[in-house]
């Protein structure tokens, strides 16, 4: 089984600020990597497949990067509505999905 | 318009099976490549897949919980029903059903989730 990390845990960021992420696998999963966003009380919100392409009405400020077993996902300039659970997931090694732990992006 | 609901109990005493249907609409799961997932949440823990049905009737299921799950469709509903035998307290969650718009043209497996429910949540307890 891949296992994806995510760090930090937690990242407090100001408003207007750039907020970096990070998420990494145990193995190579090439560009099979998803990124979703989860808000409280929500189901998650895909954002990035392919580790860099925006998923239908994504905002550009929200960019992803990497290949292999290092992806980041980069929010340029955050608005209010992003401080959010951000979660990784790997599709490449099947027949088993596997999601990071998370990664709490909070208000500073 | 794509939109998925998850339905089913939700409180089922320990030892019991849950049964849980997801009813979609705006797809249909006979399309080539469309797959359809259930994934569930622990409060405040991480997402974790369960489940995956395609459109010809291809199963695939968590290796950790396969002996527990089995998930089958109903194509002229538009319904995915997912089973979870001998219940237990840690299997509290919040379950969603997924789609998958295509199998991964590279690795011929299928791909990411870009239309979710909005979950259901069950609780495990006597």
């Amino acid at each position: 089984e891949i296992v994806m990390t995510q760090s930090p845990a937690t990242l407090s960021v100001s408003p207007g600020e750039r907020a970096t992420l990070s998420c990494r696998a145990s193995q190579s999963v090439s560009s099979n990597l998803a990124w979703y966003q989860q808000k409280p009380g929500q189901a998650p919100r895909l954002l990035i497949y392919g580790a860099s392409t925006r998923a239908t009405g994504i905002p550009a400020r929200f960019s992803g990067s990497g290949s292999g077993t290092e992806f980041t996902l980069t929010i340029s300039s955050l608005q209010s509505e992003d401080f959010a659970v951000y979660y990784c997931q790997q599709y490449n090694n099947w027949p088993l999905y596997t999601f990071g732990q998370g990664t709490k992006l909070e208000i500073k | 318009q794509v939109t998925l609901r998850e339905s089913g109990p939700a409180l089922v005493k320990p030892t019991q099976t849950l049964t849980l249907t997801c009813t979609f609409s705006g797809f249909s799961l006979s399309t080539s490549g469309m797959c359809v997932s259930w994934v569930r949440q622990p409060p405040g823990k991480a997402l974790e897949w369960l489940a995956l049905i395609d459109w010809d009737d291809d199963k695939y299921y968590s290796t950790s919980l396969k002996t527990r799950l089995t998930i089958s469709k109903d194509t002229s509903k538009n319904q995915v029903v997912l089973t979870m035998t001998n219940m237990d307290p840690v299997d509290t969650a919040t379950y969603y059903c997924a789609r998958s718009p295509n199998y991964d043209i590279l690795t011929g497996y299928p791909s990411f989730f870009d239309y979710w429910g909005q979950g259901t949540l069950v609780t495990v307890s006597s």
